[in-house]
């Protein structure tokens, strides 16, 4: 039974450049989230989809960053025109069920993302 | 709202000796909480969560915590370290749709 699964584990990229981060979830889940993570700091969510829907984007930049969940394939997590300032390991986490007390959420192993 | 404050960034012991890691936290709501260990450049793993069942929550790799409402605390211990202890340990409050993170703190286990 595979955990949560990302791809690519380290991303280089120029500003000015796209970066797109994927996430399969575990097997039966149909929540994930996306947490960004700056050096020598804790993670930060950004947003909460289940399938084919944003349930909360409430800690995403409102400028390049976006984010899918299709109904099938994995969830995406882009960013448009790189900044050196977007250098950062993104997690992905998700759960079998809608985030309430007590939930747990089961993270990747992170996508380490260098702007050069 | 809710906020998570680790009281250490860094920790240091000797391999044998007990480990205590400071959290305390602010929520609006019930809180559920959990602490989760982050070893380098690998993925978070959860150690333990609270549920508002039992106060006193025992973990994976003999941690244990006690959640304190009066004082508004989840302090992570065990007993006796181990060198593959060493990690980024994360207090986290949970409710509605997100989790809160708080700054890490970095255990160290000297030989």
């Amino acid at each position: 039974n595979a955990g949560v699964m990302q791809n690519p584990r380290h991303l280089v990229r120029r500003r000015g450049q796209e970066a797109r981060l994927r996430c399969s979830p575990m097997k039966g889940h149909s929540h994930v989230y996306w947490y960004r993570q700056l050096p020598e700091e804790g993670l930060k969510f950004m947003v909460y989809l289940q399938k084919e829907n944003i349930i909360d984007e409430s800690g995403m930049p409102k400028e390049r960053f976006s984010a899918e969940f299709p109904k099938e394939g994995p969830s995406i997590l882009r960013i448009q025109q790189v900044v050196r300032g977007d250098s950062a390991a993104y997690f992905c986490a998700s759960s079998h069920q809608r985030r309430l007390a007590g939930v747990e959420q089961f993270f990747g192993p992170g996508t380490r993302l260098t702007v050069l | 709202a809710q906020s998570v404050t680790q009281l250490d960034s860094h920790v240091s012991v000797s391999e044998g000796t007990p480990v205590l890691l400071r959290c305390n936290y602010s929520s609006s709501y019930s809180p559920s909480l959990f602490w989760y260990v982050q070893h380098p450049n690998k993925g978070l793993q959860l150690l333990l969560k609270y549920t508002s069942a039992a106060t006193l929550v025992k973990g994976i790799n003999g941690f244990e915590a006690e959640f304190k409402k009066s004082e508004t605390s989840f302090h992570l211990t065990k007993p006796s370290a181990h060198m593959s202890d060493a990690a980024e340990y994360f207090c986290v409050v949970g409710a509605g749709n997100m989790l809160t993170f708080g700054g890490g703190t970095r255990l160290m286990v000297k030989p």
